[in-house]
């Protein structure tokens, strides 16, 4: 599985947007790029995936580069709720997800 | 709702106990996964099941064992012979192991420590 590299943490001011980046350079064609959230104590949250396409969802949008090389995770209007763990993870079946350190967003009023 | 329900939100083990943890989904899913995590790390595989009456180790199988009796449900027994069982356990489950674009859904865990 290819190894994912996101900044340690990133603050954002409520009400605007989020943009998480994630490096995956080593990606293989067949593997897809998901993103999941963490809030304290509680389970992780799907939030978006995709494999060459830009997609968006009703939580964010995902933005691949067209080497699909590095990604981001963008939340058009940051609440106080979206203060979690983001996790970048490429995945290419057999069941494991591989979870690396994330990146901590902090969302300041 | 469709989701996953883990419980108990807690649990305390003795020494030399076994004890085992719920997992039921109503997502109708056939695969559904064990993870652990601990504090400040990432998820480790321990066992995951495509269908009923199947499942496979992941990386951290031992001292843990499972059931798949039905579709809707995949406990987790921690043994006696799992030493370090202080952790975070996280039930999830998806549409397949075998295609990497159907996402894993998770529940919202079950903290395990000894007494």
């Amino acid at each position: 599985d290819a190894k994912t590299t996101q900044p340690p943490s990133m603050d954002c001011a409520e009400g605007r947007a989020a943009n998480l980046p994630c490096n995956h350079s080593t990606i293989s064609g067949n593997e897809y790029v998901y993103w999941y959230r963490q809030i304290h104590s509680q389970g992780p949250q799907y939030i978006i995936h995709g494999l060459k396409n830009n997609e968006t969802n009703e939580m964010a949008s995902l933005i691949i580069t067209e080497d699909r090389k590095s990604s981001t995770l963008i939340l058009p209007h940051a609440t106080l709720r979206d203060t979690a763990v983001y996790y970048c993870i490429v995945y290419n079946q057999g069941g494991k997800l591989i979870f690396g350190q994330g990146t901590e967003l902090s969302v300041k009023p | 709702d469709g989701g996953i329900t883990q419980s108990p939100k807690y649990l305390f083990r003795k020494e030399g106990q076994n004890v085992t943890l719920s997992c039921e989904q109503n997502l109708n899913h056939d695969a559904m996964y064990w993870y652990r995590q601990d504090p400040g790390q990432g998820l480790r595989l321990i066992y995951y099941s495509q269908i009923v009456n199947d499942f496979q180790k992941g990386d951290i199988a031992e001292g843990y064992s499972v059931s798949r009796e039905k579709k809707e449900s995949f406990p987790l027994t921690v043994t006696s012979a799992q030493k370090n069982p202080t952790a975070f356990y996280l039930c999830a489950s998806s549409w397949s192991v075998t295609r990497s674009n159907q996402p894993q859904h998770f529940g919202d865990g079950t903290r395990l420590s000894i007494l």
